[in-house]
């Protein structure tokens, strides 16, 4: 059964200020998603890393995938409370090629002060 | 966005009624997903459909069925609806290019 286990699970953090939120997963794969959701809302795609090594960046946030280590990471830049949201890691199984069944982390909720 | 709606967007029901949920899509996806979101849970995967008529249970599909008869439209029916089915439900369509999931904006769902 794959696992999927992000850190923190809350996050309260510093305008200004870098963090990193952990995602590890318990079988091989080579497709990782992060999404992120607002309170009430659905979930916005950020980014999808479909190899090892893939790192991808959209304005302060960054993320990246090491599949050895079955880790990814999803990097904060000087944080603004326009971030403050809770952040999903999902872990891809693949079946035939393309049908990519997702299991989802808990996610992690992030608070951003002023 | 890829064109997603689903209706209703809320809805209320008694234990043991059948219920439909409906996911409409624009994009002609092949690809389409229902996932349950609840507290502590985060998403978990309901039902899959890989094509019309080609549809597959995910981790949780007891006590839920779905069918697909045309590439938009790929419904949820809960068969008796108990208050464990109680949820938020999220469709989603998949990008055949980028494997990027596409999510509409839910239905919540409360069995009384």
């Amino acid at each position: 059964e794959l696992k999927v286990e992000q850190n923190p699970l809350f996050l309260s953090m510093q305008e200004g200020k870098n963090y990193t939120i952990y995602c590890n997963y318990s079988t091989t794969s080579d497709r990782l998603y992060w999404y992120r959701q607002d309170p009430g809302k659905s979930l916005e795609s950020l980014f999808v890393l479909l190899s090892n090594g893939a790192v991808k960046q959209e304005g302060r946030l960054m993320a990246s995938l090491d599949t050895k280590a079955r880790l990814s990471t999803l990097h904060i830049t000087a944080a603004v409370h326009d971030l403050s949201a809770t952040y999903f890691c999902a872990v891809a199984l693949v079946y035939g090629g393309a049908t990519n069944k997702l299991i989802f982390g808990t996610g992690t909720l992030l608070a951003v002060q002023p | 966005d890829a064109g997603i709606t689903q209706s209703p967007r809320h809805k209320v029901t008694e234990t043991g009624t059948p219920v439909t949920l409906r996911c409409h899509q624009t994009e002609n996806h092949r690809y389409m997903y229902w996932y349950r979101q609840d507290p502590g849970h985060g998403l978990r995967l309901i039902h899959y459909s890989y094509g019309v008529k080609d549809t597959d249970k995910g981790e949780v599909s007891d006590g839920y069925s779905v069918s697909r008869s045309k590439t938009e439209d790929f419904l949820l029916t809960l068969e008796s609806a108990t208050s464990s089915q109680t949820s938020v439900y999220f469709c989603a369509t998949q990008s055949p290019s980028s494997y990027e999931q596409y999510f509409g904006p839910g239905t919540r769902l409360t069995v009384t």
